[in-house]
């Protein structure tokens, strides 16, 4: 059974990048797309990007100047860099798994990291 | 980019009762040349990650109960649960997949009456 784990630090300063990791366990990586979605406490849900195991990549655009999606196949990994980020970044930031057969339809997340933004 | 509104915010049901949430797109989410719904619904439970319950606007997931089902085409769509269970208590989210940027509906809380 396929297992998404987040990881990264639980606090990140004012301008600073932001750096999580998706590790995948239980299934390869490979031929599945890899979504980042952040939800800011008592907030609804806003996807920020895609990566597919081939390393194409898709991003929303009101957050695609500051954000870079990779993936690496060998660690079964994604991972998301978010540059200067603000106080507005401050969310629970999820990896869920795209199915290309449903047409990236999100059918298995992570449980989700807590980030918070504050100096 | 395509607007979700979900509507009512917030439904309080009883038990066993029928519950119904309501998703409207600003434009056609149906893709012509396959006859599909690029629209999924999920069911997001307190401190839980979102889940998937409903693809192609009328499938459901693998291992959800039958109490669940979806419907509508084009921008016009609804989640029905037939006989709210207590587990049902959540916030249930529709998203478009037709286009990127993907988008989500605002959020339905269900709750029990």
């Amino acid at each position: 059974q396929v297992q998404l784990q987040e990881s990264g630090p639980g606090l990140v300063k004012p301008s600073e990048t932001l750096s999580l990791t998706c590790t995948v366990s239980g299934g390869s990586i490979t031929g599945h797309y890899w979504s980042w979605i952040r939800q800011p406490p008592g907030k609804g849900l806003e996807w920020i990007a895609y990566v597919y195991s081939s390393g194409s990549t898709n991003y929303n655009p009101s957050l695609k100047s500051r954000v870079t999606i990779s993936v690496d196949t060998s660690k079964d990994q994604s991972s998301l860099k978010l540059s200067s980020v603000t106080t507005a970044d401050t969310a629970v930031y999820y990896c869920a798994r795209g199915d290309p057969a449903r047409a990236n339809t999100f059918d298995i997340w992570g449980q989700g990291t807590k980030v918070t933004v504050s100096s | 980019d395509i607007v979700m509104t979900q509507s009512p915010d917030s439904l309080a049901v009883s038990l066993g009762e029928r519950a119904t949430i309501n998703c409207k797109s600003s434009q056609s989410v149906l893709y012509s040349s396959n006859n599909k719904n690029y629209l999924a619904w999920y069911q997001q439970r307190p401190g839980q990650p979102p889940k998937l319950l409903i693809y192609w606007a009328s499938t459901r997931e693998s291992g959800v109960p039958d109490r669940f089902s979806g419907s509508g085409s084009g921008t016009d769509f609804t989640l029905t649960i037939s006989s709210l269970q207590a587990e049902d208590v959540a916030v249930y989210y529709c998203q478009q997949y037709y286009t990127t940027p993907y988008i989500f509906g605002q959020g339905t809380k269900l709750e029990i009456k």
